[in-house]
Formats: C-alpha cells, sequence, structure tokens
C-alpha cells in the first residue's frame, strides 16, 4: 500500500499569505496524486488532479506541483473561505490513500 | 446536475449488517468508477472501496475485505454497500463518491453528502 504524509499536519496563516502543503507518498504514485479541500462536516472538494491539473471552478490561486514521491499544493493568496482541511490522495494503485489532513487556521 | 443521494445509514449493534445505497443521477451512471469513503467526525478521509462501469472489478480497503461488498445496478442508477461483521470501529459517515472522468478509477470530483453508520449496543 501507498503511504501518504503531509506536512505540516496544522497551519496557522494570515489573509494574503502564500501557503505550501507537502505531500510525501511512500513510493512514486506515478503523477496520480490529488488533493482536496474539505470544510467543516461537508463533504470534501476535490481542487487539484493529476499533481497539477486545476479542476473546474476552482480559483486560480490553488496550484499543484510535484514529481515522483513529493508534491505540493500552494495557494497564492489566502482568501478567507480557504481555512479548511486539505487532503492528498493517491489514485495510481489500489488500495487508494489519502494523507492524514492539513488543518489550515487563521493566524 | 450530476446528483449523489445516500441512504441507509443508521445505528446497529456490534455483529451486525446494514446495507447503504446511492441513488445517482445526472450522468451516464454505468460510465463511470464509483467508491465508498468514510469518515469518522473530526478525523481524516478513509477510502473503503471502488467499484467499475460495469460492476466486473471491485477492490477493498484490508481493514473491510470479507466483510463489506460494493456492488452496483445500473438499471437503477444505484450504488450499494453491504456491511456485515459491523465493528464500533467501522462507525463513520459514508460517502459516495464518482470519478472525475469516465476513465478515472481514483479521482473522485462528486460527492454524496453522507450516510452516517454508528455501531453500538
Amino acid at each position: 500500500d501507498i503511504q501518504l504524509t503531509q506536512s505540516p499536519s496544522s497551519l496557522s496563516a494570515s489573509v494574503g499569505d502564500r501557503v505550501t502543503i507537502t505531500c510525501r507518498a511512500s513510493q512514486s504514485t506515478s503523477g496520480y496524486l490529488n488533493w482536496y479541500q474539505q470544510k467543516g462536516g461537508n463533504a470534501p472538494n476535490l481542487l487539484i488532479y493529476t499533481t497539477s491539473n486545476l479542476q473546474s471552478g476552482v480559483p486560480s490561486r490553488f496550484s499543484g506541483s510535484g514529481s515522483g514521491t513529493d508534491f505540493t499544493l500552494t495557494i497564492s493568496s489566502l482568501q478567507p473561505e480557504d481555512f479548511a482541511t486539505y487532503y492528498c490522495q493517491q489514485s495510481y494503485s489500489a488500495p487508494i490513500t489519502f494523507g492524514q489532513g492539513t488543518r489550515l487556521e487563521i493566524k | 446536475e450530476v446528483q449523489l443521494v445516500e441512504s441507509g445509514g443508521g445505528l446497529v449493534q456490534p455483529g451486525g449488517s446494514l446495507r447503504l445505497s446511492c441513488a445517482a443521477s445526472g450522468f451516464s451512471f454505468n460510465n463511470y468508477w464509483v467508491h465508498w469513503v468514510r469518515q469518522v467526525p473530526g478525523k481524516g478521509l478513509v477510502w473503503v472501496s471502488r467499484i467499475n462501469g460495469d460492476g466486473t472489478t471491485t477492490n477493498y480497503a484490508d481493514s473491510v475485505k470479507g466483510r463489506f461488498t460494493i456492488s452496483r445496478d445500473n438499471a437503477k442508477n444505484t450504488l450499494y454497500l453491504q456491511m456485515n461483521s459491523l465493528r464500533a470501529e467501522d462507525t463513520a459517515v459514508y460517502y459516495c463518491a464518482r470519478g472525475i472522468f469516465p476513465t478515472s478509477s481514483g479521482c473522485v470530483a462528486y460527492w454524496g453528502q453522507g450516510a452516517l453508520v454508528t455501531v453500538s449496543s
């Protein structure tokens, strides 16, 4: 199974900050690495698929990069609505796995 | 508009069984992989199972293998999760979710609202 480790587990930042969240896989995912945002008790929302592709309707301040086993999600300028929990997910091989999540809080 | 609506959640005793359903609409259901993902309130996302468009391929997390069965009825546009030998650690909100593209077996772009399953005596 491919294990995903996100860092940091939690992060405090201010509106307007540039934020980077990292996801490290225990083995290559061949780029099949996706990012989700979840707010409160709502279902997750897909932000980025296959490393760097922006899902339709997602603001361009979100971007993804990486290769092999190391991936990042960057929010270029934090907005109030971005304070949420973020998860990476590998869809390269079954069982599909998620990272443990990164909670982004207001400083 | 893509819609996924789960039903069938509730309270069940340890060792009991429950079947979740997910009614799909707004897309060609038989063309997509669909998944079950669960989440203990306040905790992280855990993938449970997936099934391909014609129902011939299924995969499971190790934690549910042999106890849970995923299936689909394409004539009814409905996904199922039969859960047997339930344990307290199966308590969670269960989401059904659809692949982003017809060829996508893992990345999910549409989610239901979730169904709460509570396993307790």
